[in-house]
């Protein structure tokens, strides 16, 4: 059975950078039927995506959060990672790394639904 | 200020059966499937249904969605109170290419 773990500090210094990595076991990360994406959710709020990559390396960014957004895969270690820069109070909140699934191959597709979901990590944005 | 709405909370009775409702456009539920999520407090959202009206294994068949144009529908039936919980519906935004949620819907079972 596949999952998904988030790690990565729980507290983060305004204008500093958040990285979080996710750990993929189970199954490999290397295959083109999934993207691999990150979903937060602020405290008491909603859902808002992050962004989605591939195995190898290509992906998509939420419009509202590109400029600050990195994300990047190790299919050695089955991991992948993201980096969100200068971060303010705003981006606190819990974050979720997450497969993402096209129906079969994605090739020609974009990601649909996300499945498994990692239990969260949770970030605090705080001098 | 979510992309898809959703009303903020439904309500039923045990046994009863409640819609709730996703809207979006043509960027996003109109072009694309659409999945539903399950949120208990303090835990991730799980999977309810994926390609507007699929059910993953190990998920009751009291659960349905459909989906016409630019909106969706999620259906309970036989609500158990085990069934309250937050719902989120969620797409693919083909104009933002980022995927994208409804703002959530509390489910009450009275």
């Amino acid at each position: 059975q596949l999952q998904l773990q988030e790690s990565g500090p729980g507290l983060v210094k305004p204008s500093e950078s958040l990285s979080l990595t996710c750990t993929v076991s189970g199954g490999s990360i290397s295959s083109s039927n999934y993207y691999w994406g990150w979903i937060r959710q602020p405290p008491g709020k909603g859902l808002e995506c992050i962004g989605s990559i591939s195995f190898s390396g290509s992906g998509y960014s939420n419009p509202s959060l590109k400029s600050r957004v990195t994300m990047s895969v190790d299919t050695s270690k089955n991991q992948f990672s993201l980096r969100l820069n200068s971060v303010t109070a705003a981006d606190t909140a819990l974050y979720y790394c997450a497969r993402l699934l096209c129906g079969g191959d994605c090739y020609g597709k974009v990601p649909n639904w996300f499945d498994p979901w990692g239990q969260g990590t949770q970030v605090t944005v705080s001098s | 200020q979510s992309v898809l709405t959703q009303p903020p909370s439904v309500s039923a009775a045990p046994g009863q059966k409640v819609t709730i409702s996703c809207s979006g456009v043509s960027s996003n539920i109109g072009k694309n499937f659409v999945s539903w999520y399950q949120q208990f407090p303090g835990v991730a959202p799980r999977l309810l249904i994926y390609a507007n009206s699929e059910r993953p294994s190990g998920i009751p068949d009291r659960f349905s969605g459909s989906k016409s144009g630019t909106s969706a529908t999620l259906d309970i039936t036989g609500l158990q109170t085990g069934d309250e919980a937050d719902y989120y519906c969620g797409t693919w935004d083909t104009s933002l290419s980022v995927g994208v949620f409804g703002g959530g819907t509390k489910l009450t079972v009275l």
